[in-house]
């Protein structure tokens, strides 16, 4: 079956340090990857997309790269700052119909 | 156009009562989607919408589960017969046909069954 794992521990890192996030996905060939940032309470937010062809992609302090041989996806964010703490999601079109099926997930914490 | 909005942002019902949520996507977007998510669950997906045709239901939208949007404008999910189960947060997105825009979601709403 087609499965999307995102790391289900929080991930606690200091103010100022790069955070890395992974998605791993299997069974499946992507033509693209989302990336969504959710706080409590509230719907998540898009933050990137990158396509099977494109090997990284920037935008202000975030990073993600895409590699689909490995079927990983790696969300970069440097120069972490408590305002980032929050839950990080992966999301694929699995379907071929262009819904995206998401990740569960993972929990960032910014310390000061 | 404030973006996504739903209606309501929280709802406590009975067992067995049936409930309605609606949604208002940005103007401009042609797909409207729903999607259920549970406490520490990334959002799952249960049925979209191309315009006013419903494109794609998930098997998680069992025949209790409704979704309309006349018109193409605004949509309407209904739950019959709820269950505790049916417990979560009730997620609303719209966006354009081109996926690089990514969804645009609404706050939810939290649909508590006692």
């Amino acid at each position: 079956s087609q499965k999307i794992e995102q790391n289900s521990e929080a991930l606690n890192i200091q103010e100022g340090k790069t955070a890395t996030l992974t998605c791993n996905y299997t069974n499946y060939s992507p033509a693209y990857l989302q990336w969504y940032r959710q706080d409590p309470g509230r719907g998540p937010v898009f933050l990137l997309l990158i396509r099977e062809n494109e090997k990284e992609k920037r935008k202000e302090r975030l990073k993600v790269t895409f590699d689909t041989t490995l079927k990983q996806s790696l969300f970069h964010i440097t120069a972490s700052q408590p305002a980032d703490s929050a839950t990080y999601l992966c999301a694929l079109d699995m379907s071929g119909y262009s819904t995206l099926t998401f990740g569960k997930g993972t929990m960032l914490l910014v310390s000061p | 156009d404030t973006g996504v909005s739903q209606d309501p942002r929280h709802k406590i019902t009975k067992r067995g009562q049936n409930v309605t949520f609606r949604c208002d996507p940005i103007s401009e977007h042609n797909r409207l989607y729903w999607y259920r998510q549970t406490l520490g669950q990334g959002p799952e997906f249960l049925t979209y919408f191309q315009n006013e045709a419903q494109l794609e239901k998930s098997r998680l939208l069992s025949d209790r589960f409704s979704a309309e949007r006349p018109k193409g404008s605004f949509s309407t999910l209904e739950i019959q017969r709820t269950e505790q189960g049916d417990s979560a947060m009730y997620l609303c997105a719209s966006s354009f046909s081109n996926e690089a825009y990514g969804y645009t979601f609404g706050s939810g709403t939290r649909l508590t069954v006692v």
